[in-house]
């Protein structure tokens, strides 16, 4: 099956640093990607969409200047986490979706995020 | 897409089948019901989907009743491994996945 990865898996950052995490799909193209956002105990929170070379759309209430997404290519997407906070500590979740099938959205294994 | 309503949190012995409840009264025609679940710390995992025929997999069975108002994920033999959060989910074909709260699923020995 399709096979979607993560990098890294965990990370630690200091206040006030950026820090980015990648998105790859890695046995097919992806034409749209999505990030989400996990926090304990809670369901995932979609983020944003991309597609590959366009902008992302982001929902209501995600500041787009301090997660910066950028979808370059068919196979990767990147999340940048801007000036982090201990707030932003967090799971962070991609998926992404050839877009010709359509019902199917592969899901990363996550990256966690802890700012300190 | 449809909002859905699952119970909050289900027990099931190990060996014995976990049905898994989901209401979606305001689904519409072009709607799918999808179920994923999420082990711990993970991502989470696609385990069926269907519009209105009942489906089955090498992982579970997904009922449908006829109105498609509501439907039942059944794992025919929980294994501790089942024990996850299962998320119901409704949506059109090419739309964004959105979760809701899921039911927490404890499989106990």
């Amino acid at each position: 099956g399709a096979v979607v990865s993560q990098h890294p898996s965990r990370v630690i950052c200091k206040s006030g640093t950026s820090v980015k995490i990648e998105c790859r799909s890695l046995d097919f193209q992806a034409t749209t990607m999505f990030w989400y956002r996990q926090f304990p105990k809670k369901s995932l929170m979609l983020m944003a969409t991309s597609n590959e070379g366009s902008k992302a759309t982001y929902e209501q209430g995600v500041e787009k200047d301090k997660f910066l997404i950028n979808h370059a290519s068919l196979t990767l997407s990147t999340l940048t986490v801007t000036s982090a906070h201990p707030e932003d500590s967090s799971f962070y979740i991609c998926s992404a979706s050839t877009g010709t099938s359509g019902y199917e959205q592969y899901f990363g294994p996550g990256t966690r995020l802890t700012v300190t | 897409d449809a909002k859905t309503t699952q119970p909050p949190s289900m027990d099931c012995a190990e060996g014995r089948a976990a049905n898994l409840p989901c209401n979606h009264s305001t689904i519409s025609g072009n709607e799918y019901v999808y179920w994923y679940r999420q082990i711990h710390s993970q991502g989470p995992q696609y385990i069926i989907h269907g519009l209105k025929n009942n489906e089955t997999n090498e992982m579970a069975s997904l009922i449908i009743t006829e109105d498609r108002k509501s439907s039942t994920l059944i794992l025919p033999h929980a294994t501790l491994r089942d024990t996850a959060v299962y998320y119901c989910i409704v949506r059109v074909l090419n739309n964004d996945m959105r979760f809701g709260a899921g039911t927490r699923l404890t499989v106990k020995p």
